[in-house]
């Protein structure tokens, strides 16, 4: 397995640009959670989905992001517009299935700079 | 709130020497404590986890990790550091309520030669 896919790897743009980052989950694998990992704040939890449904994205910080799954093999986080602030590695990752026991599989993450 | 803390930023340990990583936990309830591995430019790997049963966990490139109860850690081992061990380690617990994976902030590893 491929393990899970994200792209791109880095994105450079412009403040107030509209951004949008990909992921594919391994296949099979039912919960997908999108992360974001910064210096000051470390890696925080966006959303999470289950089944393709958001389960909690308590996360989101602010309307300008917002996140879909329209089907079991791809995700999309975007951003609109972006901001200087929201420069960070955003982090993708699956898991078989919900629960305390699961381990969550990684992708190598999308290195975003807004301008 | 369930959450982890990791108190050292960095460690440092000469190869070939025993190292350990430090987390304490702080849960309602059981603990479901996980540690993950990041290599530069690369996503969190998983390397092991407590649920329930034997204290000493075992996992994945040698580590292994000793949950205590009666001092809330979880801290991470191995008997003999690789310069390849160097890299940014992470505890995690699992928020039974909410099913999230909450992260504590993360301790470099630097093995030297």
């Amino acid at each position: 397995d491929a393990g899970v896919i994200q792209s791109p790897r880095h994105e450079v743009t412009e403040m107030g640009q509209e951004v949008t980052l990909r992921c594919k989950p391994i296949s099979g694998h039912n919960s997908l959670f999108w992360y974001r990992q910064t210096m000051m704040r470390g890696l925080e939890l966006l959303i999470y989905f289950n089944n393709n449904v958001p389960i909690d994205d308590s996360g989101m910080p602010e309307d300008r992001f917002s996140a879909k799954m329209p089907n079991a093999s791809f995700s999309t986080l975007k951003i609109q517009p972006s901001e200087p602030r929201d420069s960070a590695v955003y982090f993708c990752a699956s898991s078989l299935r919900t629960g305390v026991n699961e381990k969550l599989f990684f992708g190598s993450g999308t290195q975003l700079s807004v301008l | 709130a369930q959450s982890v803390a990791q108190p050292e930023d960095q460690v440092n340990v000469a190869e070939g020497n025993p190292l350990t990583v430090k987390c304490t936990y702080s849960v309602s309830g059981n603990p479901y404590l996980f540690w993950y591995v990041q290599y530069p430019n690369r996503g969190l790997q998983f390397l092991l986890k407590y649920i329930t049963g034997d204290n000493l966990v075992k996992g994945s490139y040698g580590f292994e990790a000793e949950f205590n109860k009666s001092q809330t850690s979880f801290h991470l081992k191995k008997p003999s550091a690789l310069v390849s061990d160097s890299a940014l380690y992470f505890c995690a617990v699992r928020d039974v309520n909410t099913d999230k994976l909450i992260f504590g902030t993360g301790t470099r590893l630097q093995v030297f030669p």
